[in-house]
């Protein structure tokens, strides 16, 4: 099973602020690594997929890097509706399909 | 658009079973794999139980092997997941999710909002 880990745990962040979210896999998943946002009492919506696509309808200030083990989602300016918790999830190897811990973006 | 319903949640007993139901609409259902997903309260996302579109290959979380089982019905534009030899741990919101048009590898697109099953004597 391709562990997931994804780094710090909580960022605190100001509002027009960068924020930069790590994602580690235990070994390499290529490029199929996506990233997803999730809002309290909601479900997760896709963000990234395939490392650096963004989704339909995803703003350009989240952008995806990365390829095999390491990946990074950035946000270039935070927005009010930013603040939320991110997982990234490995599909390059599965089942199982791995998600990572989570990222909760707070504000500062 | 794309819509995903889910239901049947509710409160069981440890041991006991249930029958979750999603909904799809706004796609063609039959030419997408879907998946089950959960989220136990205040944790993170746990991948449960995929299905390809015709269901050929199904696959399971070793946590769930052999007490859930992963349905579809096409025509009805409907997936299940029928739970069985429920635990505490299995506690959760459900959430029944699409995998993008991508090949080869596909992410989950699209999310319904989750029903929430509770296992609790």
């Amino acid at each position: 099973e391709i562990v997931m880990t994804q780094s710090p745990a909580t960022l605190s962040v100001s509002p027009g602020e960068r924020a930069t979210l790590s994602c580690r896999a235990s070994q390499s998943v290529s490029s199929n690594l996506a990233w997803y946002q999730q809002k309290p009492g909601q479900a997760p919506r896709l963000l990234i997929y395939g490392a650096s696509t963004r989704a339909t309808g995803i703003p350009a200030r989240f952008s995806g890097s990365g390829s095999g083990t390491e990946f990074t989602l950035t946000i270039s300016s935070l927005q009010s509706e930013d603040f939320a918790v991110y997982y990234c999830q490995q599909y390059n190897n599965w089942p199982p399909r791995t998600f990572g811990q989570g990222t909760k973006v707070e504000i500062k | 658009e794309v819509q995903l319903v889910e239901s049947g949640g509710g409160l069981v007993k440890p041991g006991g079973s249930l029958r979750l139901s999603c909904a799809a609409s706004g796609f063609t259902f039959s030419s997408y794999s879907m998946n089950w997903v959960r989220q136990a309260p205040g944790k993170g996302l746990e991948w449960v139980s995929s299905i390809s579109s015709s269901s050929s290959y199904i696959y399971y979380a070793d946590s769930v092997k052999g007490r859930f089982t992963i349905s579809r019905d096409n025509a009805k534009n409907s997936l299940y997941l029928q739970m069985n030899s429920l635990r505490a741990e299995d506690t959760a919101v459900y959430y029944c999710a699409r995998d993008a048009p991508v090949v080869p590898a596909a992410p989950i697109d699209y999310w319904g909002q989750g029903t929430l099953v509770t296992v609790s004597s």
